[in-house]
């Protein structure tokens, strides 16, 4: 059975960070794309970030870009995202996301959610 | 970045029936489109891959369709298990754009 388990979340001040952490288990994690995707508290869904099997693609919503930066270890099946210089609009449900190719991109359909991990950035 | 509509944003609904819901992105996606099932306090599930694939395990009362820029799900005879939030979501290029979301409930 596909489990996906986030760590992590938590309540940070407005300019710090946070390291996100996703167990992953179930399936071959190396021949997978691996993504973050957010849920405002309320609200719909959106493409945090995304790297490929072999952490040789990888992109970032513009949201973030500059300020988050994803990474995975295969060797631990595991996928994380680093967070820093937090804004109050990154307070979210994080959920880690198995895609549904090799690499990030066209094509890809998020196969697989874990639970989530909520981040709430507030002073 | 390409935009995704949905409509309606809401809809209520008697068990049995059946129900629409539409799609739209703002350029041509051929039949990248995909469509997940989020209910409260749960994490969103795909339904339906490549605009009309049904996941494995998906019952068949569900059906996708459309290509290009026009997509719709069809929910055949809807269930009490079926009431929930339903986004659509390009994966044509990236970023992965999503729908801002459907919710159906009980009429």
């Amino acid at each position: 059975e596909v489990q996906l388990v986030e760590s992590g979340g938590g309540l940070v001040q407005p300019g710090r960070s946070l390291r996100l952490s996703c167990a992953a288990s179930g399936f071959s994690f190396d021949n997978y794309a691996m993504y973050w995707v957010r849920q405002l508290p309320g609200k719909g869904l959106e493409w945090v970030s995304g790297i490929s099997w072999n952490s040789g693609g990888i992109g970032y919503a513009d949201s973030v870009q500059g300020r988050f930066t994803i990474s995975r270890d295969n060797a631990k099946n595991s996928l994380y995202l680093e967070m820093k210089n937090l804004r109050a609009e990154d307070t979210a449900l994080y959920y880690c996301v198995k895609g549904s190719r090799l690499s990030t991109g066209a094509e890809n359909w998020f196969d697989r959610w874990g639970q989530g991990t909520l981040v709430t950035v507030s002073s | 970045d390409i935009q995704m509509t949905q409509s309606p944003s809401s809809l209520s609904a008697s068990i049995g029936d059946r129900v629409t819901i539409t799609c739209r992105a703002s350029q041509s996606i051929s039949t990248s489109l995909n469509w997940y099932q989020q209910k409260p306090g749960k994490a969103p599930q795909l339904l339906i891959y490549a605009a009309s694939s049904l996941l494995s395990g998906v019952p068949s009362r569900f059906s996708g369709s459309g290509s290009g820029t026009d997509f719709s799900l069809t929910i055949f005879s809807i269930q009490p298990e079926d009431f929930a939030t339903y986004y659509c979501q390009q994966s044509s290029s990236s970023p992965l754009t999503f729908g801002p979301g459907t919710k159906v409930d009980i009429k």
